[in-house]
């Protein structure tokens, strides 16, 4: 089955810049998007198709994929950037489904 | 603006079934070019997409999760619904009803999520 794989935790002090990864096979050929999920609340989009940016979201946050692996970049992180941050992709499979990343817990030092 | 507001028992008992309503205000279903979709997430675990249903009643769901779950809307209401049966302890989770735009080759980003709700079955 289509997996994406994020390190389980990233840690920074305040700002430094973290980078958080997902990785699949074949993340090449499809887009890649990001959310924050801040401790008891829903997920909010901050990337969408690799490297977008919703209105709303600090230009802080951007994101890059290259090969197999995409890349959410928070630079000059602040202390409300601490979350959990999931990727998400579609299956590679050429179903009409969504997966979702295991997850990068993003702790501010 | 639009919301998202999910609502159903908090409790369901194991073999039973899962029924969740999700209300969408400040919009309306059939005149938005969105999907709506169903997404859950177990106590301290990640996300997974149960599946999405278009104003037009198309719908796709999880492999894994197909011969349970059903997705229905009803525009004049302005909700779409989901039901899951034969629910064991594996579905407790917060589900998050959200929606995301029609291109598959966009890849499905999810723009808007309501506030989700606890089910719990035991």
């Amino acid at each position: 089955s289509y997996e994406l794989t994020q390190p389980p935790s990233v840690s920074v002090s305040p700002g430094q810049t973290a980078r958080i990864t997902c990785s699949a096979d074949v993340l090449s050929r499809q887009y890649v998007h990001w959310y924050q999920q801040r401790p008891g609340q829903a997920p909010v989009l901050v990337i969408y198709k690799d490297s977008e940016r919703p209105s709303g979201i600090p230009e802080r946050f951007s994101g890059s994929s290259s090969g197999t692996k995409a890349t959410l970049t928070i630079s000059g992180v602040q202390a409300e950037d601490e979350a959990d941050y999931f990727c998400q992709s579609p299956d590679s499979s050429g179903r009409y489904h969504v997966v979702f990343g295991g997850g990068t817990k993003l702790t501010v030092l | 603006q639009v919301q998202l507001q999910e609502s159903g028992p908090g409790l369901v008992k194991p073999s039973g079934s899962l029924s969740l309503t999700c209300t969408v205000s400040g919009g309306s279903i059939s005149g938005s070019n969105n999907y709506w979709g169903w997404i859950r997430q177990p106590p301290g675990k990640g996300l997974e997409w149960i599946g999405s249903i278009f104003h037009s009643g198309v719908t796709h769901y999880k492999a894994s999760l197909t011969s349970r779950v059903s997705l229905s809307l009803d525009t004049s209401t302005n909700q779409f619904f989901l039901d899951l049966t034969s629910v064991t302890a594996a579905d407790t989770a917060v589900y998050y009803c959200a929606r995301h735009p029609p291109d598959y080759g966009d890849g499905w980003y999810f723009t808007l999520w309501g506030r989700g709700t606890l089910v719990t079955v035991s």
